[in-house]
């Protein structure tokens, strides 16, 4: 059974570009969600998507998008990069859009300069 | 609303010494509750989790947390550290408003394992 897979590992833009991680969710699992995770803190919920469809927001500004695809993948997009999106980005698949646990990739680094 | 408060942003045990990480959380809806591990560099492992039932949940590598409704509180417990149990650990409870199942999660407490 393969577990979560996030692309790439780390990536450095400059401020005002535009971003796009990639997550592969766990065999048998329809629903991905996001987290930012800045240094030292918790992770803060982004997104999540069920099915396709958007499943739920955290308190993320519109330039945070998302897509999930047919096999499940899933892609965050961010736009306009400032600053402060410097974080570990994890993306985590559960079985279903119901309270079930879910499985976390190990993250992708982004750094905005 | 949902929130988690994780006491003791930093905590340092002897190694084969009691581990107590403490969690303490708010939910507008009967809560499920959650540890997870972070590594350096790496996501978030899955060490426990409390749904309905049995409130002494066991967990991987020796870790149990206990849910007490009136205390709100879901404290993580491992009667022998390792120094392997050297790592950040997280509390979240899942459900409330945004949708889904989201987990929120608290600020973390890194464990520390002397010698």
């Amino acid at each position: 059974e393969t577990g979560v897979t996030q692309s790439p590992t780390h990536l450095i833009k400059t401020r005002g570009q535009q971003v796009t991680l990639r997550c592969s969710s766990q065999s048998g699992h329809n629903t991905v969600s996001w987290y930012q995770q800045a240094l030292g803190q918790g992770p803060q919920f982004i997104f999540q998507y069920y099915r396709e469809e958007e499943n739920g927001r955290g308190n993320f500004p519109p330039r945070f998008s998302g897509l999930q695809f047919p096999n499940y993948s899933s892609e965050l997009n961010v736009n306009a990069l400032e600053l402060d999106d410097s974080a570990l980005y994890l993306c985590a698949s559960s079985l279903s859009s119901g309270r079930y646990e879910q499985y976390f990739g190990p993250g992708t680094r982004l750094t905005v300069t | 609303a949902q929130s988690v408060t994780q006491l003791g942003s930093h905590v340092s045990v002897s190694e084969g010494a009691l581990v107590l990480l403490r969690c303490n959380y708010s939910s507008s809806v009967p809560p499920y509750l959650f540890w997870y591990v972070q590594y350096p560099n790496q996501g978030l492992q899955l060490l426990l989790k409390y749904t309905t039932g049995a409130t002494l949940v066991k967990g991987i590598n020796g870790f149990e947390a206990e849910f007490k409704k009136s205390e709100t509180s879901f404290h993580l417990t491992k009667p022998s550290a390792h120094m392997s149990d050297a790592a950040e650990y997280f509390c979240a409870v899942s459900g409330g408003t945004g949708g889904g199942n989201k987990l929120t999660f608290g600020t973390g407490t890194q464990l520390k394992v002397e010698l």
